[in-house]
């Protein structure tokens, strides 16, 4: 069965950095472009970045470029998406989710990370 | 960049009736459009990709149409478990990005 696994709920202050992780299972996982998306409280869902597990190539969204920084270790079948700073409007839940090469839809994915920062 | 544009954004319908959701694009994006469910308290699921093609395990009443700009998601008799928020999706390459549509909500009635 193919799978997305994240890591649990964070709750941290303004200015701490976080990373979260999103680890793959049941598949290739250097085959597959991982996504994540952001989903604020009550709100839709927002594309941020995207890579590739296979060489690292990595992409991101305009509105998150430099806000986030995504990453892979591939000897672990594991994505991250990290912050150095964190803000009161990062509060979100996070998902991971599996792209197929060529393809452009998102199936399956994780079950999301709730990230709380609160002071 | 293009905008995905959802209508209506709730439809309050009875179990057994008819869904039908829109989705319309900024600009045209043939046939490469996504439709997820998402209920509460869970992760997006995906039920259709290329505006009609139901994803592994997706029952059949769930079906698709459309191409160009205007896409629709069709739910033939509403059970119990399909009330929820649907969004469709679809990406562009130069910028590159994935762009949701901000999702139907679907109640009822």
């Amino acid at each position: 069965e193919v799978q997305l696994v994240q890591s649990g709920a964070e709750v941290k202050k303004p200015g701490e950095s976080l990373k979260i992780s999103c680890k793959g299972s049941g598949y290739s996982f250097t085959s597959y472009w991982i996504g994540w998306v952001r989903q604020m409280p009550g709100k839709g869902l927002e594309w941020m970045g995207i890579i590739y597990p296979g060489d690292s190539d990595t992409r991101y969204s305009p509105s998150f470029q430099g806000q986030v920084t995504i990453s892979a270790d591939k000897s672990i079948s594991t994505a991250y998406l990290q912050w150095s700073s964190l803000k009161a409007s990062d509060t979100a839940m996070y998902y991971c989710a599996r792209r197929g090469v060529g393809d452009y839809w998102f199936d399956p994915w994780g079950q999301g990370t709730l990230v709380t920062v609160s002071s | 960049e293009i905008v995905l544009t959802q209508s209506p954004a709730t439809l309050s319908l009875s179990p057994g009736e008819r869904a039908t959701l829109s989705c319309r694009a900024s600009q045209s994006v043939s046939s490469y459009l996504a439709w997820y469910q998402q209920k509460p308290g869970q992760a997006p699921r995906l039920l259709i990709y290329d505006a009609s093609n139901r994803a592994t395990g997706i029952p059949a009443r769930f079906s698709g149409s459309g191409s160009g700009t205007d896409f629709t998601l069709t739910i033939s008799s509403l059970e119990p478990e399909d009330f929820a928020v649907y969004y469709c999706q679809q990406r562009s390459n130069w910028p590159l990005m994935y762009t949701f549509g901000q999702g139907t909500k679907l109640e009822i009635k």
